[in-house]
């Protein structure tokens, strides 16, 4: 069955320094997200992406994040000047559709360890 | 804004027995509720999608129910096993909007 690739599955990244979590979304789908998982916390909702454009975006989704297809199949979140805060798991997820019948399918995750 | 709970937090129970778990949600406004499972370390694993028009939703030993005006969800388990232990996320869809996730129930089944 087709999966949610995510690379690497653990990063640990001095304070300050940039980072790049890479997806391969399921390759027929169309709407691609990234949620993250503070250390015994919820999963939250950070962004989705459609057509080469944000969907919608949280709170926590601040400048220093962004969002990019690069190409047809990778899919990245990147923050640009990393925090301790941003310790957490980051999830992408992708979907074929956004229809009420339309399941996301997550990804293993991506550690991210601030030091 | 939308908030999801989860009961009980945590639950362990032998092998063999039916479970249920629940999942509570503030506002009945929703698209659609899916249900996850999360191994230690792990993503999520989808388990059951449920739309807001349908009551219930099954797969091998899993049903899930949809009881939208009371702002409820349970996930039941039919003869569990040791291989069912993990943490299972509910997440409610609000309309036009994305997933908001409960904190989990961790489930050991004990062989």
């Amino acid at each position: 069955e087709p999966e949610v690739t995510q690379t690497p599955s653990h990063q640990v990244t001095q304070m300050g320094q940039e980072v790049i979590l890479r997806c391969v979304p399921i390759s027929n789908h169309l709407y691609f997200y990234w949620y993250r998982q503070i250390l015994g916390q919820k999963v939250e909702f950070l962004v989705s992406f459609y057509n080469n454009e944000i969907s919608e975006k949280s709170e926590i989704f601040d400048d220093q994040f962004s969002v990019e297809r690069p190409d047809g199949s990778n899919f990245t979140l990147k923050i640009r000047s990393t925090k301790l805060e941003d310790s957490a798991m980051y999830f992408c997820a992708s979907s074929r559709g956004q229809g009420a019948g339309q399941p996301q399918h997550f990804g293993d995750g991506t550690r991210l360890s601030i030091l | 804004k939308q908030e999801v709970t989860q009961i009980p937090a945590a639950l362990s129970v032998p092998e063999g027995e039916n479970l249920v778990l629940n999942c509570s949600f503030t506002d009945s406004a929703i698209y659609n509720l899916q249900w996850f499972r999360q191994d230690p370390g792990k993503g999520l694993t989808s388990l059951l999608l449920i739309q807001s028009s349908q009551r219930e939703q099954t797969s091998g030993r899993l049903n899930a129910s949809l009881d939208k005006s009371s702002g409820r969800s349970t996930l039941y388990i039919a003869a569990s096993q040791p291989g069912d232990s993990a943490t299972y996320l509910c997440a409610v869809r609000p309309h036009g909007q994305n997933f908001v996730f409960g904190p989990g129930t961790r489930l050991s089944v004990l062989p």
